[in-house]
């Protein structure tokens, strides 16, 4: 099956300062990509998506890129905020098939803004 | 749009007990829903998906017998944890998805805590 791996665990930033987060996933027919953002007790929440026939995707602040080749894809964060911080979980899915909709995330990774 | 609640949103119980997890998603038909866990500082882990009208299908290591579920109507689907022990103690999320359309809308998850 899918093995995503998300790193790295945690990283601090101060307010202001960009954000990279990564992910690997391990099974090529993988083609969707979506980005979570989980606070403490709540649910996640989708903050961008990126599909296998995209490279890259931009909603403002937040960025998403994908290496299809090297099966990795990234968050990026800019200009970040106190209230960006959480903790954020990459996912890979594949389409049709027995495993369609299925999501595998990735660890995790705790995000602290510095004020 | 895209709602999904779940109820009961903690519930405490005694070991030995079984209790039922409902998912409902508010203002759509969801084909499949999935239900995942998430222990403390750890990844949401797949535990099934169900569709509508058919046996769920579970990942490899969730017990069946132990975790049933139930997807009787296309917003509606129920986890029932029987004989609940203490390491069953977790956050269960549940999301819903469109037929054809990868995105998942995630409940705001139940905390269960066995005695």
């Amino acid at each position: 099956g899918e093995n995503v791996e998300q790193h790295p665990s945690t990283l601090s930033v101060q307010e202001g300062d960009s954000a990279v987060i990564k992910c690997t996933y391990s099974d090529s027919a993988s083609n969707y990509f979506p980005w979570y953002k989980q606070e403490l007790g709540k649910r996640p929440q989708l903050i961008i998506d990126i599909r296998s026939n995209v490279g890259e995707k931009k909603d403002q602040r937040i960025a998403v890129t994908l290496n299809k080749t090297a099966k990795h894809f990234s968050l990026h964060i800019t200009e970040t905020q106190p209230e960006d911080s959480a903790v954020y979980f990459c996912a890979a899915s594949m389409a049709g098939g027995t495993s369609y909709g299925k999501l595998t995330f990735g660890q995790g990774t705790i995000l602290t803004v510095h004020p | 749009g895209a709602v999904v609640s779940q109820h009961p949103s903690w519930v405490i119980c005694k070991s030995g007990t079984s209790v039922k997890i409902e998912c409902r998603s508010l203002d759509f038909q969801a084909t499949t829903m999935f239900w995942y866990r998430q222990f403390p500082k750890q990844s949401l882990m797949l535990m099934a998906t169900s569709n509508e009208g058919s046996k769920a299908t579970y990942e490899q290591g969730v017990e069946k017998d132990k975790f049933l579920i139930n997807h009787a109507s296309l917003t509606l689907s129920t986890l029932t944890v029987t004989s609940a022990h203490p390491e069953d103690s977790s956050f269960y999320i549940c999301s819903a998805a469109v037929a054809g359309l990868d995105t998942q809308y995630f409940g705001p998850g139940t905390r269960l805590t066995v005695l």
